[in-house]
């Protein structure tokens, strides 16, 4: 039972280059999200999933985009890198976000510079 | 908007030492208030949480306090150890979306 994996670990871009960060969740959760995390700014989410074919945005979604093809897989796409997105990712899911106590279980992360 | 506020930023404890990390929330359709330890190079992970039916909860060294009328929460590490030193997030969840929000952090040291 792999739970949440990310690829890639690190990751460097050049300002304007496009990538897919890649999430994957084996535990068969309907919520999925992606979050960015900052120095003093903790953790901010970017898009979220409540099942296939449903997404929507989070508090900071401006440069990225994401789908939900499968209930296994959110890829993240920077569709033109910026110095500014400059960060650590992060995919998290869950069981059922409509229920309370649902854990939100992490992915390692995937580290980010934009150059 | 910061719709969770989390202090202090950092702390520094000894070794048995209680620190206390507060966390205060504006929406009051939260019902769901979870905190996450992170250690470096790690993805967070639950530690512990509460509803808002309940005063206080805890869970071995672990204590969350949770003041609904003052919409604040507190996390209470008993005896605290060097292994203790994380990042801790406070969070809350609920409202039309149950978006998962999270404060900005404070960074734990116990120092031995």
């Amino acid at each position: 039972n792999a739970g949440v994996t990310q690829t890639p670990k690190f990751q460097v871009l050049k300002t304007g280059q496009s990538m897919t960060l890649q999430c994957a969740q084996d535990m068969n959760h309907e919520y999925m999200s992606w979050y960015r995390q900052d120095p003093g700014m903790g953790l901010r989410l970017i898009h979220y999933s409540v099942g296939a074919g449903i997404t929507d945005q989070g508090e900071v979604p401006n440069g990225y985009n994401v789908s939900r093809s499968t209930t296994e897989d959110f890829p993240l796409r920077l569709l033109s890198a910026a110095p500014s997105q400059t960060s650590v990712y992060f995919c998290a899911s869950s069981y059922n976000q409509g229920a309370p106590n649902t854990e939100a279980f992490f992915g390692q992360g995937t580290r980010l510079t934009v150059v | 908007q910061q719709q969770v506020k989390q202090s202090p930023q950092s702390l520094i404890v000894q070794k048995g030492g209680i620190p206390i990390i507060n966390c205060a929330y504006e929406n009051t359709a939260f019902d769901y208030f979870p905190w996450y330890q992170q250690f470096p190079g790690k993805g967070p992970a639950l530690l512990i949480a509460i509803r808002p039916d309940v005063s206080e909860k805890k869970e071995g060294r672990f204590t969350i306090s949770f003041n609904k009328s003052a919409k604040q929460f507190s996390l209470h590490i008993m005896d605290s150890q060097p292994g203790d030193s994380a990042t801790y997030f406070c969070a809350a969840r609920g409202g039309a979306t149950n978006k998962l929000i999270f404060g900005t952090g404070t960074l734990l040291a116990v120092q031995p």
